[in-house]
């Protein structure tokens, strides 16, 4: 696709809800990111892949989240059991190789955990 | 560890003034140096990037930024403000490695008066 994209752009839950949120990379891009931005901890990495491997995980707060990614493509970031600290836009990002200089950012999934 | 800050959280200017944004960076190497701008509801777009060679970097939008070594800096400057530029500024550091994933500063929010 033309570029990084996101679904849902926002997203309300009830806490103790699991959600899926969905990334679509730009085409041919291997190596793709999910970001967390909130107001109290700004923007932090939580998740790296490298294809279809995600051999960097050190981001994730806690064992509820968790993401795949299927076909060197589309990648889904799963929140279980949703909290309110949960609350946050999660920007997805795509580059072209692996550790690649340049990122591109979709528009993001803003989430509400109500 | 790498990191970068941003001292200044809030700027306001006047449109056609010159602006300044700071960044300091923490790395042990030679980094790979980002700005990127956010307007409200939007993604992350690069306006310029630094990896080596020249230290005064062009971006996008007029935008320029310099790398200075002796001073862990990478401020961001523009000549002459435009209030389409109203947005929020982020200097990242490419962390390096297999992964390069980026890490933020806290972001300086722009305000442009008329």
């Amino acid at each position: 696709g033309a570029g990084v994209s996101q679904s849902p752009s926002n997203k309300v839950t009830e806490k103790g809800k699991d959600v899926e949120l969905r990334c679509d990379p730009i085409s041919g891009h291997t190596a793709l990111y999910w970001y967390r931005q909130s107001l109290g901890q700004g923007l932090e990495f939580l998740i790296y892949f490298q294809g279809n491997s995600a051999p960097d995980k050190s981001g994730l707060p806690s064992d509820r989240f968790s993401a795949e990614r299927t076909g060197g493509s589309v990648s889904t970031l799963t929140i279980q059991r949703t909290q309110q600290e949960d609350s946050a836009v999660y920007l997805c990002a795509s580059s072209l190789v692996p550790g690649g200089t340049e990122a591109f950012f979709g528009q993001g999934t803003r989430l509400t955990v109500v | 560890a790498q990191s970068v800050t941003q001292p200044d959280i809030h700027i306001t200017v006047s449109e056609g003034a010159s602006l300044e944004l700071r960044c300091n960076y923490s790395y042990g190497a030679t980094p790979y140096l980002f700005w990127y701008v956010q307007s409200p509801g939007q993604g992350l777009q690069l306006l310029l990037k630094y990896f080596s060679g020249d230290t005064l970097v062009q971006g996008i939008k007029g935008f320029e930024a310099e790398f200075k070594r002796s001073q862990s800096s990478f401020n961001l400057r523009k000549p002459s403000v435009h209030w389409s530029d109203a947005a929020e500024y982020f200097c990242a550091v490419g962390s390096g490695g297999a992964t390069n994933k980026l890490i933020f500063g806290t972001g300086t929010l722009l305000a442009v008066q008329p």
